[in-house]
C-alpha cells in the first residue's frame, strides 16, 4: 500500500513568487491536512479537507490557501512568498479524519530567498 | 486553547537504557493521543495511537504509551533504547470537536550514546 506521496520534496522560490505543492493520499482516505515545521513555532495546523471541502482552518494569513481534488489528491498553494515562509510542508491523510489517525508524508521542503 | 506540553526538549540515554518521555496536554475531556517520530530531513511516522480502551498503548519498534487520565499525560517508554532510536520525537493529541487537527508539543530530541 503506497503511503502519502508529497511532491517535490525540495523547492527554492524568491521572494514574492507563488508556490504549489502537491499530495497524494492513501488510496481510499479522504482527509487530507497540511502542517507547516518551522524550528522556531514547531509544527502548526494549516487546513484539513475531506470530500473537497475544507473542514478547517488554521491561523495563517490569506497567503495560504489549498485545495483537494475529487480522487482526493491536495494542493496547497502559496502566494506572494516569504523569507519566513521557509519551512518543511508536511500533508497527512486519514480514512476520516482524527479518528482514523494521521499518516504523513515525506514532506515538502521550501526554501524562499 | 488546547495544548501540549513536553518538558524535555532534549534527552540523553545511553544504548540499551530505558526511556520515557513526558508528554502532558491541557483539554478538558479525553482526546485522541499520538506518538510521532522523526528523522532529520523526514516526515513523521506514527509510533502508536490512543483512543480509548486499555491506557497502555503498544506500538511499532518496541515502544509504549500509558494514558493516565487523573494527570492529563501519555507517556512514551521503551524498555531498551537502541542506537536507531536517535530521532526527535512529537506527542499529539487531535480534537474532532476542533476540526479535526491535530496539536503537536514542541518535540524531544533523543540522543542514544554507545
Amino acid at each position: 500500500k503506497a503511503g502519502v506521496t508529497q511532491t517535490p520534496r525540495y523547492l527554492i522560490k524568491t521572494r514574492g513568487q507563488q508556490v504549489t505543492l502537491s499530495c497524494s493520499p492513501i488510496s481510499g482516505h479522504r482527509s487530507v491536512s497540511w502542517y507547516q515545521q518551522t524550528p522556531g513555532q514547531g509544527l502548526q495546523f494549516l487546513f484539513e479537507y475531506f470530500s473537497e471541502t475544507q473542514r478547517n482552518k488554521g491561523n495563517f494569513p490569506g497567503r495560504f490557501s489549498g485545495r483537494q481534488f475529487s480522487n482526493s489528491r491536495s494542493e496547497m498553494n502559496v502566494s506572494t512568498l516569504e523569507l519566513g515562509d521557509s519551512a518543511l510542508y508536511l500533508c497527512a491523510s486519514s480514512q476520516d479524519g482524527v479518528r482514523g489517525g494521521y499518516t504523513f508524508g515525506s514532506g515538502t521542503r521550501l526554501t524562499v530567498v | 486553547a488546547q495544548s501540549v506540553t513536553q518538558p524535555d526538549i532534549h534527552i540523553t540515554v545511553s544504548e540499551g537504557a530505558s526511556l520515557e518521555l513526558r508528554c502532558n496536554y491541557s483539554y478538558g475531556a479525553t482526546p485522541y493521543l499520538f506518538w510521532y517520530v522523526q528523522s532529520p530531513g523526514q516526515g513523521l511516522q506514527l509510533l502508536l495511537k490512543y483512543f480509548s480502551g486499555d491506557t497502555l498503548v503498544q506500538g511499532i519498534k518496541g515502544f509504549e504509551a500509558e494514558f493516565k487520565r487523573s494527570q492529563s499525560s501519555f507517556n512514551l517508554r521503551k524498555p531498551s533504547v537502541h542506537w536507531s532510536d536517535a530521532a526527535e520525537y512529537f506527542c499529539a493529541v487531535g480534537f474532532m470537536e476542533y476540526g479535526n487537527k491535530l496539536v503537536f508539543g514542541a518535540g524531544t530530541i533523543l540522543r542514544v550514546k554507545s
